[in-house]
């Protein structure tokens, strides 16, 4: 079985700051990883995914990912926040697996960005 | 193009009432997904559906959740009767393949709030 850990559940910061929001995962196969954001009262929309390849991923909106297999890691940064960012942030894993697309989600970290 | 369409956006109710939740995806997707996104956690998959036909709903309260997608397009999700602890967000999602690599796309959802 596999799980998502996003070991904060909140990050506070300054605008134009950099930032990381932190995942970890276990899988006894390999996964897809994914990041999504949430804004308030809206869905969920793609940042970025890892499926093979470059382990430095990047994504919409300026955010970056950079996939870990030892540390079992996909760590989303970005170097310079903006209000704009505040949101609800979810890292996700899934299954190469055909016909199955189940996504599996941490908990989320809540990015709040001060002026 | 259209992204997901869900309705309604919000729906009160008391416990053993019944509900439901309608979702239209993304035109040509040919998977469908419900989750359940209970405050302060992640979503976690209830359904998915590929054409008509149910995939995944391992973790489907089927005691009391139902679902549907007839003709392959738009979907039901019912629930009935409802318990306090049914009280989340309803995310429907569509994904135009389903291997575990395609990017799932998000409506806003349906806010449920059992009283």
């Amino acid at each position: 079985a596999q799980s998502v850990t996003q070991l904060d559940s909140q990050v506070p910061v300054f605008e134009e700051a950099p930032v990381e929001l932190r995942c970890n995962y276990s899988s006894s196969v390999s996964v897809y990883l994914f990041w999504y954001v949430q804004y308030p009262n809206q869905g969920l929309q793609l940042l970025l995914k890892y499926l093979s390849g470059s382990t430095l991923v990047k994504g919409i909106n300026g955010f970056e990912a950079e996939f870990n297999k030892s540390q079992t890691s996909f760590h989303l940064r970005k170097p310079s926040v903006h209000i704009s960012d505040t949101a609800e942030y979810f890292c996700a894993v899934s299954v190469p697996r055909s016909g199955y697309n189940k996504l599996i989600f941490g908990a989320g970290t809540r990015l709040a960005v001060h002026p | 193009e259209a992204g997901v369409a869900q309705s309604p956006r919000y729906k009160i109710i008391e416990k053993r009432q019944s509900v439901a939740f309608w979702c239209n995806p993304i035109s040509g997707h040919a998977t469908l997904y419900w989750y359940q996104q209970i405050l302060g956690q992640g979503p976690k998959l209830l359904i998915q559906f590929q054409n008509n036909g149910v995939v995944d709903d391992s973790q489907l309260p089927k005691d009391r959740f139902s679902a549907e997608r007839l003709k392959g397009v738009d979907s039901t999700l019912k629930i009935q009767p409802a318990k306090l602890e049914d009280s989340a967000v309803y995310l429907c999602a569509s994904s135009s393949g389903q291997g575990g690599q395609e990017t799932q796309y998000f409506g806003p959802g349906t806010r449920l709030l059992v009283l």
